[in-house]
């Protein structure tokens, strides 16, 4: 399958700072790119999509001037979490899809990014 | 909204036993469905899907049938192993739109030699 990477792995911060999460595609060209978050011992909840190019489409209840993403290429989407505060601390995963691919739109998953906001 | 329920764990097994892990969903039409897993350390890996009612997907050695009468779509092995060790969930994505995924909670399972 298709390889996703995200970096940092985990990261630790202080309120009140931003922190930026990569995810990368490595080996195909991701149209679609989804950022999830996990809370410990829940379900993956789906927090944006975005599409090469275009403005993320936020779920509701998930503040987009809280949770900024960009994805301006097609192997790399950032997720920003701006003024970062303790209850941003969460498990943040990332997908990414190719429309054009062939599989159904299948989503290929990143490792996860442990954020700790102190 | 569509949502997916499945059996709490964590679940503990020994090797070469048969597995159930309980998957139950509600959506309005007819999603697509799917089990994930995800071992330790590493990003969600698709296991098998379903997409219409009847179907069966399997990879591995498991196996899901997509019931539509009882909106369910359980996981089973018929004999375990200890690399099968891992989180599994189980997933729905409606068929319009942007193919966003619903998940259940996850479930641990862990299997001893």
């Amino acid at each position: 399958g298709a390889v996703v990477s995200q970096h940092p792995s985990w990261v630790i911060c202080k309120s009140g700072t931003s922190v930026k999460i990569e995810c990368r595609s490595l080996d195909f060209q991701a149209t679609t790119m989804f950022w999830y978050r996990q809370f410990p011992k829940q379900s993956l909840m789906l927090m944006a999509t975005s599409n090469e190019g275009s403005k993320a489409t936020y779920e509701q209840g998930v503040e987009k001037d809280k949770f900024l993403i960009n994805h301006a290429s097609l192997t790399l989407s950032t997720l920003t979490v701006t003024s970062a505060h303790p209850e941003d601390s969460s498990f943040y995963i990332c997908s990414a899809s190719n429309w054009f691919s062939g599989r159904n739109n299948e989503q290929f998953f990143g490792p996860g990014t442990r954020l700790t906001v102190l | 909204g569509d949502s997916v329920t499945q059996m709490e764990g964590p679940v503990t097994l020994s090797e070469e036993a048969f597995l159930t892990i309980n998957c139950t969903y509600t959506a309005t039409g007819y999603p697509s469905l799917f089990w994930y897993v995800q071992y330790p350390g590493e990003g969600l890996q698709l296991l098998l899907k379903a997409t219409k009612a009847d179907d069966k997907g399997s990879n591995k050695g498991f196996e899901a049938t997509y019931r539509k009468e009882t909106t369910s779509f359980h996981l089973e092995k018929g004999s375990v192993q200890v690399s099968d060790s891992a989180v599994y969930f189980c997933a729905l994505s409606d068929i319009q739109g942007a193919q966003k995924l619903v998940f259940g909670q996850g479930t641990r399972l862990t299997i001893n030699p």
